[in-house]
């Protein structure tokens, strides 16, 4: 079974501060998705990253894919309440053929 | 855009009920998931689909079961329900090695 793990599992900041929030696995992933889930909504995708080493921005995000696809980090820089949402990552394809595996999720929290 | 489509939003069902959880996308996507999403927790996939007609277990397909007759819709089935079915349902589509589009949820209480 391929495993995600995330870490922190919640953050509560200050608006203004910066944060690091990381995806871990002991294998190797074709591509890496983040995603934000809002309360009661479905998550939305924020990026994909296929290529090891792959640096991406968006905005006040920054996502890299590690050298080895096996983990990813998302900074956010200047972090804002309207960041607040829980970030879920992806692996695909997993064990099911297309289907992507997803960790538990970092809880953001920004306080104004 | 629709996108992907779940109803009902809420319902609570007892002990033992069926129901049938809806999901169509206009996407014209060919795969199609479900997921469950326990509090605090990810989301965990109980069935998918590769196209119409064609279905697969994923993770957590036990007390589940699932349709693929057309390429829009995804309908997901309770026989049984339990307290341990007590959770938010997503649905999603995509294409080949593409993100995946979410529906909005269905929560589902079970007393």
């Amino acid at each position: 079974t391929q495993l995600l793990e995330q870490s922190p599992q919640f953050l509560s900041i200050q608006e203004g501060e910066n944060l690091t929030v990381y995806c871990n696995s002991s294998s190797v992933f074709s591509s890496l998705q983040w995603y934000r889930q809002e309360p009661g909504e479905g998550p939305v995708l924020l990026v994909t990253v296929v290529t090891g080493g792959e640096v991406k921005k968006l905005k006040r995000l920054t996502f890299q894919f590690g050298d080895a696809r096996k983990d990813s980090s998302l900074h956010i820089t200047a972090a804002q309440p309207g960041d607040t949402g829980l970030y879920l990552c992806a692996g695909g394809p997993g064990n099911y053929g297309q289907n992507f595996v997803f960790g538990p999720g970092t809880r953001l929290s920004v306080l104004p | 855009n629709a996108g992907v489509t779940q109803t009902p939003k809420f319902r609570i069902l007892k002990i033992g009920q069926s129901m049938t959880l809806q999901c169509t996308q206009d996407m014209n996507h060919n795969y199609m998931y479900w997921y469950r999403q326990d509090p605090g927790m990810g989301l965990k996939l109980i069935y998918y689909s590769v196209g119409a007609g064609i279905t697969d277990k994923g993770e957590v397909p036990n007390g589940y079961n699932v349709s693929r007759s057309t390429t829009e819709d995804f309908p997901l089935r309770l026989e049984l329900a339990a307290p341990s079915q007590t959770s938010v349902y997503f649905c999603a589509s995509s294409s080949q090695n593409t993100e995946a589009f979410f529906g909005q949820g269905t929560r589902l209480t079970v007393v």
